[in-house]
């Protein structure tokens, strides 16, 4: 079935500094959402991504599509300690298959 | 107040005592899925259904049930529950397969 890879699978940074994790599928997309889940939390949905090379901002975080609609990232701008938790790429081949969720990336972030 | 909601929220039992996780919504989502979350696995998805009466399997079927009577309620059922099904549970709903509204999760450990 579907994968979506989904790296690093942890990445620590020192507060003020940069992040970003990429999310990649062999198979073409139908969309790509993205998920946060604090520590002892729930996945929340943070945005999600339809068209081809589609750029969405949120305050300091930028979401890409890729051109192909087979990749993603998620950038964080000057990290903070509030953005610690793990980040989840989720997508689905067409509107009527489950959606699937990547392995996730865990930032840390030292004051 | 739209959400999810999980019962019980953590659990411990023993090797084949059938048991029971309900969930249920309050936001008319006709999707909804169970997730299990293991540490370096990620968020594999155990049952999905795109409304009522309609089920499909996941990732990881194996060893539980669902039903899907009415359109807030998808119980998670474990017949014959085995160490291996320790983990951390999620239960989420979305209107179609996109936004998915996470339930705030049942700890389940089975000695």
């Amino acid at each position: 079935g579907q994968q979506v890879m989904q790296i690093p699978q942890y990445q620590h940074v020192q507060e003020g500094e940069d992040f970003t994790t990429y999310c990649n599928s062999s198979t073409t997309l139908s969309n790509i959402q993205w998920y946060k889940q604090r520590p002892g939390g729930h996945p929340v949905f943070l945005i999600q991504l339809v068209k081809s090379g589609e750029v969405k901002k949120q305050k300091r975080l930028t979401f890409q599509f890729g051109e192909a609609k087979k990749n993603s990232s998620l950038h964080i701008t000057a990290t903070q300690t509030t953005d610690v938790g793990t980040y989840f790429c989720a997508s689905r081949e067409t509107g009527n298959t489950p959606l699937v969720f990547g392995k996730g990336t865990r930032l840390s972030v030292i004051a | 107040e739209a959400q999810v909601t999980q019962n019980p929220r953590y659990l411990i039992t023993v090797t084949g005592k059938k048991l029971t996780v309900t969930c249920s919504q309050n936001m008319n989502h006709e999707y909804m899925s169970w997730y299990r979350q293991d540490p370096g696995l990620g968020l594999r998805q155990i049952y999905y259904s795109m409304n009522v009466e309609v089920t499909d399997k996941g990732d990881v079927p194996e060893g539980y049930k669902v039903s899907r009577k009415e359109k807030r309620n998808f119980p998670l059922i474990l017949e014959s529950p085995s160490p291996n099904q320790t983990s951390l549970y999620f239960c989420a709903s979305g209107r179609g397969s996109d936004t998915q509204y996470f339930g705030p999760g049942t700890r389940l450990t089975v000695l």
